[in-house]
């Protein structure tokens, strides 16, 4: 299994809508991250959390919210959709040594 | 903003050269980190080197830091068409080691059999 998995792997949605992607980990780690990669381009920051009771906002957070529901649980979520929230959505932790380890993605399309 | 500017934003090399990616940054940094990328996929980390550390080696990778400069190399020896992928840097700031990673555009190499 994953250390670090994402669900939805692929989600469309409509305009308007709300959404929430999920990430869980099984690293033990208290840091855990959201980013956003657009097309051919690095990964941006939207939210951060050290623990369960600490959430920063990050480069790109407004549109979106989260919620550390567990030290291994940190879920974004889409208010309201738009077309340009279209993206490459990335869970991520990481520990003392701080390198992160990833999830796979999830591919959002917002019609 | 981004914090990290990888350079070239690609790079097309014959199996067996080197490879050199190159990554500039902006503000004081705990550590640089180097992430590899296959299309559409999560990152994986490679190697971390810390901002009191000039350069460090991991297999066939070899990174470099200058902290006056604020800049970065990771170079791959003898490289392999399997080594085709998207290559970033990251930097790590804030109170902690790592807290807070912020990541640059990339340098999309492409390894010719």
């Amino acid at each position: 299994d994953a250390d670090v998995t994402q669900t939805p792997r692929n989600r469309i949605t409509k305009t308007g809508k709300r959404i929430m992607l999920e990430c869980s980990q099984t690293k033990g780690h208290d840091r855990m991250y959201w980013y956003r990669q657009d097309p051919g381009l690095g990964l941006q920051l939207i939210y951060y959390s050290f623990d369960v009771k600490d959430i920063n906002k990050g480069e790109i957070s407004d549109g979106y919210s989260v919620s550390r529901q567990a030290q291994a649980k940190f879920s974004l979520s889409l208010e309201s959709a738009i077309p340009n929230q279209t993206a490459l959505y990335f869970c991520a932790t990481s520990g003392t040594r701080g390198e992160a380890f990833f999830g796979q993605g999830t591919r959002l399309t917002v019609v | 903003s981004q914090q990290g500017e990888e350079d070239p934003q690609a790079l097309s090399i014959q199996e067996g050269e080197n490879a050199t990616m190159n990554c500039s940054y902006k503000t004081s940094i705990n550590n640089l980190q180097w992430y590899r990328q296959n299309s559409g996929r999560g990152l994986v980390h490679l190697i971390l080197i810390r901002s009191n550390e000039r350069e460090k080696h991991s297999g066939r990778l070899r990174v470099t830091l200058d902290t006056s400069k604020k800049s970065s190399s990771l170079l791959i020896t003898a490289s392999r068409a399997a080594d085709t992928a998207s290559y970033f840097c990251a930097t790590g700031i804030g109170e902690t080691s790592g807290s807070r990673l912020t990541f640059g555009e990339g340098t999309q190499l492409t390894v010719n059999p």
